[in-house]
C-alpha cells in the first residue's frame, strides 16, 4: 500500500531563516506531488504541484520554492522565512492519468511558526 | 470554471442524532466530489468520492452522501453522531478525468459533537 511521510511536523523558525519541508511518498512511482497550505481559519491553498522529477509548476506568488529531486521526493524551500509564511503545509500525492478519479491522498501536515 | 460552497461555517450535534454537512458545486465539467475529514493538527482523511457510479456514496465511519446533479449538491449525512466525529470536514470538486488532480476546497464546516 502506498503511504506519504512528511516532516517535521514543527518547525519554529524566526524571520529570514530559510526552510526545508520534505515529503516523501512509498509504495507508488511516478506520482503527481502536491503543497498546499492552510493557514488559521482558511481552507487550503494550492502553493506548488509536479507531475514529474524536475517538474514543478507555481499555482501563486510568493516566498517559497519547490523541487522534485527524486521521483518520490517533494521538498518545500524558503531562503528567508517571512512572518506570512506561517501556517500548516500538506504535503499530498495522487495517481496520474485521473483513473482513481483524481483522489488526492494527504500527510500528516507540518506546523510552521515563523516568529 | 469550478467551485466548492459549504453552506455552514460550523455545525453543532448532540451524540446520537444525525448530522447533515451542506455542499453545493459549480462545475463546467463532469465533475469528481470528495469529502475530506480533518482532525486537530493532522492532515488531511480522505471519508468518501463520487465519480461515476452510484449516486449515494458510502464512505468510512457511516458517513454518506448523494450526488444530486439537478441541485449541484453533495451533502455528507451520518444517522447516528459520535463524538469522535467532531473534526473539519472539507468537501472538494476536481474535473473528472483530469491527468492532474487539480482540487478545489470549500472552505470548511467545522462539526462539534456535544455529549
Amino acid at each position: 500500500s502506498q503511504t506519504i511521510h512528511q516532516w517535521p511536523a514543527t518547525l519554529v523558525q524566526p524571520v529570514g531563516s530559510p526552510l526545508s519541508l520534505e515529503c516523501t511518498v512509498e509504495g507508488t512511482s511516478n506520482p503527481n506531488l502536491y503543497w498546499y497550505r492552510q493557514a488559521a481559519g482558511r481552507g487550503l491553498q494550492l502553493l506548488f504541484y509536479s507531475v514529474g522529477i524536475g517538474q514543478i509548476s507555481s499555482e501563486v506568488p510568493q516566498n517559497l520554492s519547490a523541487s522534485r529531486p527524486q521521483d518520490r521526493q517533494f521538498i518545500l524551500s524558503s531562503k528567508k522565512l517571512l512572518l506570512s509564511d506561517s501556517g500548516f503545509y500538506l504535503c499530498a500525492w495522487s495517481l496520474t492519468g485521473g483513473i482513481s478519479g483524481n483522489t488526492i491522498y494527504f500527510g500528516e501536515g507540518s506546523w510552521l511558526t515563523v516568529v | 470554471a469550478q467551485s466548492v460552497t459549504q453552506l455552514d461555517s460550523h455545525v453543532s450535534v448532540s451524540e446520537g442524532t444525525p448530522v447533515l454537512l451542506r455542499c453545493n458545486y459549480s462545475s463546467s465539467y463532469s465533475p469528481s466530489l470528495f469529502w475530506y475529514v480533518q482532525h486537530p493538527n493532522k492532515g488531511l482523511q480522505l471519508l468518501l468520492k463520487y465519480t461515476s457510479a452510484a449516486t449515494l456514496v458510502k464512505g468510512i465511519n457511516g458517513f454518506e452522501a448523494e450526488f444530486k446533479k439537478s441541485e449541484t449538491s453533495f451533502h455528507l449525512t451520518k444517522p447516528s453522531a459520535h463524538m469522535s466525529d467532531a473534526a473539519e470536514y472539507f468537501c472538494v470538486v476536481s474535473r473528472r478525468g483530469s491527468t492532474l488532480g487539480r482540487l478545489y476546497f470549500g472552505r470548511g464546516t467545522q462539526l462539534t459533537v456535544w455529549p
